[in-house]
């Protein structure tokens, strides 16, 4: 069955970088986009990216301004969300999700998310 | 501010029918599908609703989604105790070139 795992999530001081993984199992990797999703304690989802099936098409929040870049590796079944200048407001649960398309395709299978928390 | 609103709140009884909505504009849920998200307490969101009214597999009958124009809404019908949960919808939004989500409904059965 399909099977999104995240890690790398933990408490990070602001304005340093953490760098989140997913690994991925039970689906061609390959052929599909993901994503990731946010959640701030006590609020609602908050989409973060999308990369497409190869990696050729990219999309982010505005919110972000720049600072979160989405990568993946066919060759590992991995996708990866580079987190930079990290904030306060930064603080969720990151989700990782397998699109169901390979283009920029909804979340149809979601991961059970990794704790980033930014504190001084 | 979501682009997509929805209301904060609602509740039923059980065997109740009940319906959650979801309103945004053109550029996201009137020219995109429409996609329901259910959150149960202390759980990852789960597909609930694809391409406005399509239940994957698993995913009881009693749960339907439909869309007009720039609205859609989730039915839940025969009311359950388990499905007390938070609601999300999402859409492509053209404009925005990405993901929109709504700000979710929580459904709490009395």
């Amino acid at each position: 069955q399909v099977q999104v795992v995240e890690s790398g999530g933990g408490v990070v001081q602001p304005g340093t970088s953490l760098r989140l993984s997913c690994a991925s199992s039970g689906f061609t990797f390959s052929s599909y986009a993901m994503h990731w999703v946010r959640q701030a304690p006590g609020a609602g989802l908050e989409w973060v990216a999308t990369i497409s099936f190869d990696g050729s098409s990219v999309f982010y929040s505005d919110s972000l301004k720049g600072r979160f870049t989405i990568s993946r590796d066919n060759s590992k079944n991995a996708v990866f969300l580079q987190m930079n200048s990290l904030r306060l407001e930064d603080t969720a649960v990151f989700y990782c999700a397998k699109g169901g398309s390979s283009s920029a395709g909804y979340f149809e299978s979601w991961g059970r998310g990794t704790l980033v928390t930014v504190s001084s | 501010q979501s682009v997509v609103t929805q209301a904060p709140s609602t509740s039923g009884t059980p065997g109740q029918r009940l319906t959650i909505s979801c309103s945004g504009n053109t550029s996201n849920i009137e020219n995109n599908y429409m996609y329901w998200y259910q959150q149960l307490p202390g759980t990852a969101p789960k597909l609930l609703i694809y391409r406005n009214n399509q239940r994957p597999s698993g995913v009881p009958d009693r749960f339907s989604g439909s869309k007009s124009g720039a609205s859609g809404s989730l039915a839940i019908s025969g009311l359950r105790s388990e499905d007390e949960a938070d609601y999300y919808c999402a859409a492509w939004d053209d404009s925005l070139r990405g993901w929109v989500f709504g700000g979710g409904t929580k459904l709490t059965v009395l």
